[in-house]
């Protein structure tokens, strides 16, 4: 199984302010064929499922605001909110769909300083 | 607007079996050629991937849980459904259905997802 594994568990950032979330795979996530990194990242608000933020580790998913930016490639990769509001209050999940099982990140908790 | 809506008993017994239904509005699993999946989240904890199905039958497992698992399709009532065999205490979650992001590959996030069941293992 590949092993995802992310950091910080949880981080607290002021209005405005940048949030990044890391996440490294215990394997390369890069399909050579067509060199796109098969990672996701989900927002998990209270009560609700997952949302799907972003795939091939930078496509935003339609309606996502483009203050969400995923980047890395290969085993590391990193969700940045450029500005961060009230809104993003959650618990954020990366996914690696390169191989099944299609393991999760632990979650890291956001939350506003 | 694609819909999927959890359904089945909110207490199981140990040794007892789980059997779960999800029901799909706003598209047909048997013609839109996506995958379908289950994943689970224990009370406060990360979220597991159980398996996916095409709705021709073809299914991916978790190995972790492939011993007690099975998920299949009725296409005639636009559900697909869960059981989970032996079960304990640490099968303990709320309980997603979701779809994979792009039509034949199963290799793709969820983008559409239900709101959770949550199922108790308990005597």
């Amino acid at each position: 199984d590949i092993v995802m594994t992310q950091s910080p568990d949880s981080l607290a950032v002021s209005l405005g302010e940048r949030a990044t979330i890391n996440c490294k795979s215990s394997q390369s996530v890069l399909y050579s064929s067509n060199n796109k990194n098969y990672l996701a990242w989900y927002q998990q608000k209270p009560g609700q499922p997952p949302k799907l933020l972003i795939y091939w580790a930078s496509t935003r998913e339609s309606g996502v605001p483009d203050r969400f930016s995923g980047s890395g490639s290969g085993t590391d990769f990193t969700l940045t909110i450029s500005s961060l509001q009230a809104e993003d209050v959650a618990v954020y999940f990366c996914q690696q769909c390169y191989s099944p099982p299609f393991t999760f990140g632990g979650g890291t908790n956001v939350e506003i300083k | 607007q694609l819909q999927l809506q959890e359904s089945g008993p909110g207490l199981v017994k140990p040794s007892e079996t789980l059997s779960l239904t999800c029901t799909v509005s706003g598209d047909s699993i048997s013609s839109s050629s996506y995958y379908w999946g289950w994943i689970r989240q224990p009370p406060g904890k990360g979220l597991e991937w159980i398996g996916s199905l095409y709705y021709s039958g073809s299914t991916y497992y978790n190995p972790s849980l492939k011993s007690r698992v099975t998920i299949s399709a009725d296409t005639s009532k636009n559900q697909f459904s869960l059981t989970l065999s032996s079960v304990t205490a640490a099968d303990t979650a709320l309980y997603y259905c979701a779809r994979h992001l792009r039509p034949s590959y199963s290799n793709y996030p969820f983008d559409y997802w239900g709101q959770g069941t949550l199922v108790t293992v308990s005597s």
